[in-house]
Parts: C-alpha cells; sequence; structure tokens
C-alpha cells in the first residue's frame, strides 16, 4: 500500500556536504513537491515538478536544487549543506487536489 | 497571492473536552479547494477532509467536524470529546483553481496536546 517513499528517515550531515533526498512514488502522478517543515511555519514549499525534467521554484528555492529525470522519482539536492537548512523535509505527489505525503526526512546539518 | 493562518500554534485539553482548530484563509480565485491534514509524532500527513469553495455546507465525520464560512474566510475544525490519540499537529491548507489544485498552501500549524 506504499505510495510515496522517501529514501530515509533521518540523516546527519556536515556543512558544506552536498546531501540528496530521494523521493518515489508509485502512482503515475505528474505532478511531484518538496516541502520543508519547520516549527510555527508550517510546510513551505522548496520546488515542484510537473513532469519528468521540468521543475518550477517554489516560496523558498534559495540554497535548493531538483532533478526530474524519471517520472516516478523527484530528487531534492543540497548543493552545499548548511546548519540553517537543518529541518524536516516532506515530498508530496499530488493529483486532482489529492495529496499523497513521504514519512518526512529529518535533516541535521552539523 | 494565497496565504493561509492558523493563529492557534499549541491548543492544550484534558481528555473529553471539545476543541476548536482556526483557519483563516486568503486567496483571489474564487474557486478553489481548503483541506485539514493531521501529523501524528510518526510525521507523515494525514488527509482529514476536503472541501471546494462552493459548498458550505458544514461536514461531520464521528468526532470531527468542519465550519466553512466564506464570509469570514474561516475554515475551522472542530473535534467533540477529545482523546489521548488526537495528539497531533494539525494542518490548514488551501489549493487554488488556476493550479488545477496540485499545489498546497499550508498554515502554521496547530499542536494540539490532549491529556488524560
Amino acid at each position: 500500500d506504499v505510495k510515496v517513499t522517501q529514501s530515509s528517515r533521518y540523516l546527519v550531515k556536515r556543512t558544506g556536504e552536498k546531501v540528496f533526498l530521494e523521493c518515489v512514488q508509485d502512482m503515475d502522478h505528474e505532478n511531484m513537491f518538496w516541502y520543508r517543515q519547520d516549527p510555527g511555519l508550517g510546510l513551505r514549499l522548496i520546488y515542484f515538478s510537473y513532469d519528468v525534467k521540468m521543475k518550477e521554484k517554489g516560496d523558498i528555492p534559495e540554497g535548493y536544487s531538483v532533478s526530474r529525470e524519471k517520472k516516478e522519482r523527484f530528487s531534492l539536492i543540497l548543493e552545499s549543506a548548511s546548519t540553517n537548512q537543518t529541518s524536516m523535509y516532506l515530498c508530496a505527489s499530488i493529483r486532482n487536489t489529492e495529496a499523497f505525503f513521504g514519512q518526512g526526512t529529518r535533516l541535521t546539518v552539523v | 497571492a494565497q496565504k493561509v493562518t492558523q493563529a492557534q500554534t499549541e491548543i492544550s485539553v484534558v481528555e473529553k473536552e471539545d476543541v476548536t482548530l482556526d483557519c483563516v484563509y486568503e486567496t483571489r480565485d474564487t474557486t478553489y479547494y481548503l483541506f485539514w491534514y493531521k501529523q501524528p509524532p510518526s510525521g507523515e500527513l494525514v488527509f482529514l477532509i476536503r472541501r471546494n469553495s462552493f459548498d458550505e455546507q458544514n461536514e461531520i465525520s464521528g468526532r470531527y467536524s468542519w465550519n466553512f464560512q466564506k464570509s469570514t474566510s474561516s475554515f475551522n475544525f472542530t473535534i467533540t470529546a477529545s482523546q489521548v490519540v488526537d495528539s497531533a499537529v494539525y494542518f490548514c491548507a488551501l489549493s487554488e483553481e488556476k493550479n488545477a489544485g496540485n499545489m498546497l498552501t499550508f498554515g502554521g500549524g496547530t499542536r494540539l496536546m490532549v491529556k488524560p
């Protein structure tokens, strides 16, 4: 019954490292999203993709990039991790207002 | 631009009390969708309800009820006879028709603690 899977539940990385967060969905959805969740700020949209090789910036794209080489996989990349990117990251796959979320990746940058 | 505000950051109640979580939204679209999600300690968001802007009927599902009022741009969520298992973070979200309903804007969330 798994629909959206994020590769890691917890990650600890060092400042300056390149970090990849992977998200895979098995519903053949075109639309995939990366959100960042911080206390009191809710979920903020980082990047989204409406199709393979397409990407659009969300509200807080600075310091992030994404890759969508295959329909089912949407990767979030931190080019050079910084401590202010310590957060919970949630991937979502959405079609016709119905959203499915991954279990989240809690990233700590030290 | 669309915006969702959940003014209550934390609410603490004792089991069996009723509790209402507030949600106020802003949008220029006439067609939009409103949502509530629950995030238990496990972290995964659980879908609770979706409402479109043309349906202002209140909805009840067991102990949960939702009050949608376009006149005040509010979509409030009430839990009746709260239980410890209701402890979670609750998010209200909005999606506009112009995005084909495929992009969600979230409020800041309300952490609900139900004490035994």
